[in-house]
């Protein structure tokens, strides 16, 4: 089967930098994806690493390790805004297309 | 148009009533997504459409029924549901099936009295 595990929650303060880790066990690997969710929103599209290493966007960088089926989230300079739900996620390998399994979300809460 | 559209936003129906939910996108994406969420929970996959064929239904109950009518819509029949049944349910789309950036809808919140 497939799954994916994140921290369940990750406070921190404005102007901070945070990590939220994911371990995944996959049969297939086709990338690591991250989403993020504000209350009552959807889920919009973060990042995508398919090969190791970091992918920098902006404030937000993710990291791949295929070899330690592991990574993670950077979240620069931590803004009120970025109070949300963070999901990693991976294709679904039992059927065709990119249908997505997403880990239960690590809900990171910014203080001033 | 880059936005998934969903209709209505919220939704509150009887156990013993019939509902849609409709799902619209004009980017010319060919794979098309139901998910289902509850509160403090990941989304969960009910159904894809790629290229306006059901290719997975994640044994969900028959009381929901999905319809793909063109390439640009995507229904979700609602009927006899249950109490629990009570969530938001995400569309989502995606270019050519074979990607991991999914674009989702805002939801529908349903309530099941």
């Amino acid at each position: 089967g497939q799954s994916l595990e994140q921290p369940s929650e990750v406070t921190a303060v404005e102007g901070a930098i945070v990590q939220i880790n994911c371990t995944y066990q996959t049969s297939g690997f086709y990338g690591l994806s991250w989403y993020q969710q504000h209350d009552g929103g959807a889920p919009t599209f973060l990042s995508y690493n398919a090969l190791d290493g970091l992918e920098e966007t902006g404030r937000f960088s993710s990291f791949l390790s295929r070899s330690d089926s592991y990574g993670y989230l950077l979240l620069q300079e931590l803004q009120m805004k970025d109070s949300a739900s963070y999901f990693c996620a991976v294709r679904s390998t039992n059927q065709a297309g990119t249908a997505l399994i997403f880990g239960k979300g690590t809900t990171l809460s910014v203080s001033s | 148009d880059t936005e998934v559209t969903q209709t209505p936003k919220h939704l509150v129906m009887g156990m013993t009533n019939k509902k849609s939910l409709k799902c619209e996108q004009h980017m010319g994406h060919r794979a098309m997504y139901w998910y289902k969420q509850k509160a403090k929970k990941p989304p969960e996959l009910m159904f894809v459409y790629s290229y306006e064929k059901l290719s997975i239904n994640e044994s969900v109950p028959s009381r929901f029924s999905p319809e793909c009518p063109n390439s640009s819509l995507l229904n979700l029949h609602l009927h006899a549901l249950q109490p629990e049944d009570s969530a938001l349910y995400l569309c989502a789309s995606n270019p050519d099936g074979e990607r991991n950036e999914q674009f989702f809808g805002p939801g529908t919140r349903l309530t099941v009295l």
